[in-house]
């Protein structure tokens, strides 16, 4: 059973950084290409990052590159999203997602405030 | 980027009545192997996005029959035949021949009468 949880969201003010987490079970992180994807307060789906299932590529939107890094940490089985110079548009409910040809599991999201 | 553009961007449908969801892209959404890269999601309201139909045909497992989907190059649909009070929520097209980024429609919200 595929699972996905994430963690690590939080208040936090403007230029500070935040890792988020995200535990997968029930398949292996290094065998498929993981995303990033979030929701900013009642507003649409985002996609923010994305890394490859070989680990060689990594994928940003234009308002976080340079910000935000996506990694995975195959012994553990959990990808990361590392958000350095956070601004109040990063405002959002972030999901982890697996890609399998498409985008075929999310989890149940981790919610981050960027606020002063 | 590849623009979604979903209409109408609100549905109000009585149950047992068919529901329809259009998707155009920017672009062509065929890719050099044939496929065609746009899914279709639905976001229940305080859940998260659960996949429905993937390269604009294919149901995910589970996903009941009363959902199909239709279309080619960039123009896309989403039906529902027969609409059920557990079909409320927004649904997304999505298209993912482009990374980065890929991209997202805005949007339909469909709600029961």
């Amino acid at each position: 059973q595929v699972k996905l949880v994430e963690s690590g969201g939080g208040v936090v003010q403007p230029g500070r950084s935040l890792r988020l987490s995200c535990a997968a079970s029930g398949f292996t992180v290094s065998s498929y290409s993981m995303h990033w994807v979030r929701q900013a307060p009642d507003k649409g789906l985002e996609w923010v990052a994305a890394i490859s299932y070989d680990g060689r590529n990594k994928y940003y939107i234009d308002s976080v590159q340079g910000r935000f890094t996506v990694s995975r940490d195959n012994s553990k089985n959990t990808l990361y999203l590392q958000m350095n110079s956070l601004r109040a548009e990063d405002t959002a409910l972030y999901y982890c997602a697996r890609e399998y040809e498409e985008i075929d599991y999310w989890g149940q999201g981790t919610r981050v405030t960027v606020s002063s | 980027d590849i623009v979604m553009t979903q209409t109408p961007l609100s549905l109000s449908v009585t149950p047992g009545q068919p529901a329809s969801i259009s998707c155009k892209s920017s672009q062509s959404l065929l890719n050099s192997n044939g496929k065609t890269c746009l899914h279709w999601y639905l976001q229940k309201p305080g859940q998260s996005p659960q996949l429905l139909i993937f390269e604009v045909s294919n149901r995910f497992s589970g996903v009941p029959d009363r959902f199909s989907g239709s279309g080619s190059g960039t123009d896309f649909t989403l039906k529902i035949s027969r609409v059920e009070a557990e079909d409320v929520g927004v649904y997304y097209c999505m298209q993912s021949i482009q990374l980065p980024p890929i991209t997202f429609g805005q949007g339909t919200r469909l709600e029961i009468k």
